[in-house]
């Protein structure tokens, strides 16, 4: 069962450089999220996807953009990366149909900005 | 202020000790609590689950909501070496359950 896969797990980047990371779930799950975790500062929302065709900011969206590509892919990318944007990413996902609470979670993906 | 406090930690006990984790809150319209486990350089994977206020039981683990303190508990008895984690409380107050938000994680070590 492969869940939630993200890609890459790391990378690194110089200031001003774009990159995206990658997620695709395979649980037919309607919702999905990214999230940065940082030491202090736990885990983060960056923007959320309720359903396919839809996108929200969360918590700390700037400095991102986000596609929801179709049910299984929902990317995140930096178009600009800055120091500040140094952090492990997590993507997530949920059935959506009842609120069990349970997020299933990707392994993260490390990104060093430069 | 954030909206959920968690003491980071970190907790070092003894194989076979009972663990108290907990965490604050200060949004009372929060009604979703739960536990998440985070081992080292994995993702996080929900632990416990409860609804409202009260008690709910799972092996060697108890999740405990007091909503009138605006205070949540996790207990281990029994803790073992594999308990060694990092352990987010989370809580919700959308029924549509789109967000969730984290506490900053309590890192547990249980010594043999």
């Amino acid at each position: 069962n492969a869940g939630v896969t993200q890609t890459p797990k790391f990378q690194v980047l110089k200031t001003g450089q774009s990159m995206t990371l990658q997620c695709a779930q395979d649980m037919n799950h309607n919702s999905m999220y990214w999230y940065r975790q940082d030491p202090g500062m736990g885990l983060r929302l960056i923007y959320y996807s309720a359903s396919e065709g839809t996108t929200d900011k969360g918590e700390v969206p700037n400095g991102y953009n986000v596609s929801r590509l179709n049910k299984r892919e929902f990317s995140l990318r930096l178009e600009s990366a800055a120091p500040s944007q140094t952090s492990v990413y997590f993507c997530a996902s949920r059935s959506g149909a009842v609120n069990t609470g349970e997020l299933f979670f990707g392994e993260g993906s490390r990104l060093t900005v430069l | 202020q954030k909206e959920v406090e968690q003491d980071p930690g970190p907790l070092s006990v003894p194989e076979g000790a009972i663990v108290s984790l907990n965490c604050t809150y200060s949004n009372s319209a929060f009604q979703y609590f739960m536990w998440y486990r985070q081992y080292s350089r994995k993702g996080p994977e929900l632990l416990m689950y409860t609804y409202s206020s009260g008690n709910k039981e799972d092996g060697r683990f108890t999740a405990q909501v007091d909503k009138s303190s605006k205070y949540i508990s996790l207990f281990i008895r029994d803790s073992q070496p594999s308990d060694s984690a990092t352990y987010l409380c989370a809580m919700s107050y959308e029924t549509s359950g789109s967000r969730l938000t984290f506490g900053e994680g309590t890192q547990l070590t249980v010594n043999p």
